[in-house]
Parts: C-alpha cells; sequence; structure tokens
C-alpha cells in the first residue's frame, strides 16, 4: 500500500528565506505527483504537477522535483512572502488512478 | 470557467443523524472524486466516478456512506447514520479526464462541507 510522507509537519521562516518542503513516498511505481496548496477552509489548489518521466516543474517561484527512482520530491519555494502561508500537500497518482495524499506541511512565512 | 461548487459549506447534526452534501464539477468533467480529511491530516479518496459509473470506491465505508451521481453531472454523498469520527471536511473535485500521463487529469477542487458531528 503506497504511503505517502511529508516533512516536515510544520514550517515557520521569517519572509524573503528560500525554503525546501519534502514529499516521500514509499511505491515508485506512480504516474505522476502533484503539488497542492491549501489555505485555511478551503479547497486545494494545484500547485505543480510532474509526470513520472520529468524530472522537475517550475512556476514562477516554485519549482517541484522528481526522483522517482528514491520515492522523492521536493518543492522550493524562493523569496518567500507572507502570501505563501498556507499548507503545502503533495499527491501521486498510481495504477488504477488512485491518488493518495501526504499528511500536509503548514508554512508560516513572518513579515 | 467556473469551479467546483459544493454545498453546504457547514453542518452540525448529532451522532446517528444524517446528512448529504452536493456537488457540481466543472462543466465537462467527465471524473469526480469525493474525499475526506479529517483535522491534520492529507485527505482520503472515498470514492471516484468516471461519468455516472463508479471507478473505485474501496475506501467508502459503505454500511453507512452512499454515494451517487446519476446524470454523469452533478452528485451527492450521504452519511446515514452518522458517526463522531465522521467529523471532516469533505471535498469534492473533477478532472477533464481519467487518461494518464496527460495534464488533462489535475484535480480541480472544492471549498468542501465541513461536517461537525457531536
Amino acid at each position: 500500500k503506497q504511503e505517502v510522507t511529508q516533512i516536515p509537519a510544520a514550517l515557520s521562516v521569517p519572509e524573503g528565506e528560500n525554503l525546501v518542503l519534502n514529499c516521500s513516498f514509499t511505491d515508485s511505481a506512480i504516474y505522476n505527483l502533484q503539488w497542492f496548496r491549501q489555505d485555511p477552509g478551503k479547497g486545494l489548489t494545484s500547485l505543480l504537477l510532474i509526470q513520472s518521466s520529468q524530472r522537475e516543474q517550475t512556476s514562477g517561484r516554485l519549482n517541484a522535483s522528481l526522483d522517482k527512482s528514491s520515492g522523492r520530491s521536493t518543492l522550493y519555494i524562493a523569496a518567500s512572502q507572507p502570501g505563501d502561508s498556507a499548507t503545502y500537500l503533495c499527491a501521486v497518482r498510481e495504477p488504477g488512478n488512485m491518488l493518495t495524499f501526504g499528511g500536509g506541511t503548514r508554512l508560516m512565512v513572518k513579515p | 470557467e467556473a469551479g467546483v461548487a459544493q454545498s453546504p459549506r457547514y453542518k452540525i447534526i448529532e451522532k446517528r443523524q444524517s446528512v448529504a452534501f452536493w456537488c457540481n464539477p466543472i462543466s465537462g468533467h467527465a471524473t469526480l472524486y469525493w474525499y475526506q480529511q479529517i483535522l491534520g491530516q492529507g485527505p482520503k479518496l472515498l470514492i471516484q466516478f468516471q461519468n455516472n459509473g463508479v471507478v473505485d470506491d474501496s475506501q467508502l465505508p459503505k454500511d453507512r456512506f452512499s454515494a451517487e451521481r446519476l446524470k454523469g453531472v452533478d452528485s451527492t454523498l450521504k452519511i446515514q447514520p452518522a458517526k463522531l469520527e465522521d467529523s471532516a471536511v469533505y471535498l469534492c473535485a473533477s478532472s477533464l479526464l481519467q487518461s494518464f500521463g496527460s495534464g488533462a487529469n489535475v484535480l480541480t477542487f472544492g471549498a468542501g462541507s465541513r461536517l461537525t458531528v457531536l
């Protein structure tokens, strides 16, 4: 059974710092990996999707990497801003179309 | 483009009562998902529809949970009778296709329905 783990569970940084969020998964037989952002009381917003054949995806200040063989992905946020404060979730899509989520990392960026 | 609509946003009930949640996906999205998100955890898939057929309901507690998508558009998730451990946010999501290896399977989520069972 696929297990997705996100470390750290919570992170607090001062504004302007570059930071890395980690996601690991136990079964490397995945089709893709997706990073989401969730604001309090809101649904999930898709940030980046990396296909299993890709190594990374970039969108603005966000860069996500994927190392399928080692079961790891990272989300890099450059020059963090208070508006980046949210919970960040990674999810892997497996054969059978199951999408399995990690527990999330709660990020707080202090002004 | 209108997003995924869900209602009600909040619901408080007592245990053993019943509750129903409604979801209207993005127009043209064939695939619809219901997820349960308990506080502090990631979402867990309850059921997935492709048009009006069930693709995966392996994690749906079928003794108390039911879901339908009769015309392949809107969907309803029902809980009867509710238990304390059902307190969670119920998220609905939709995607254009179920095909793999394609950006078309990016999920779009609704804002969720928060259930509190007392």
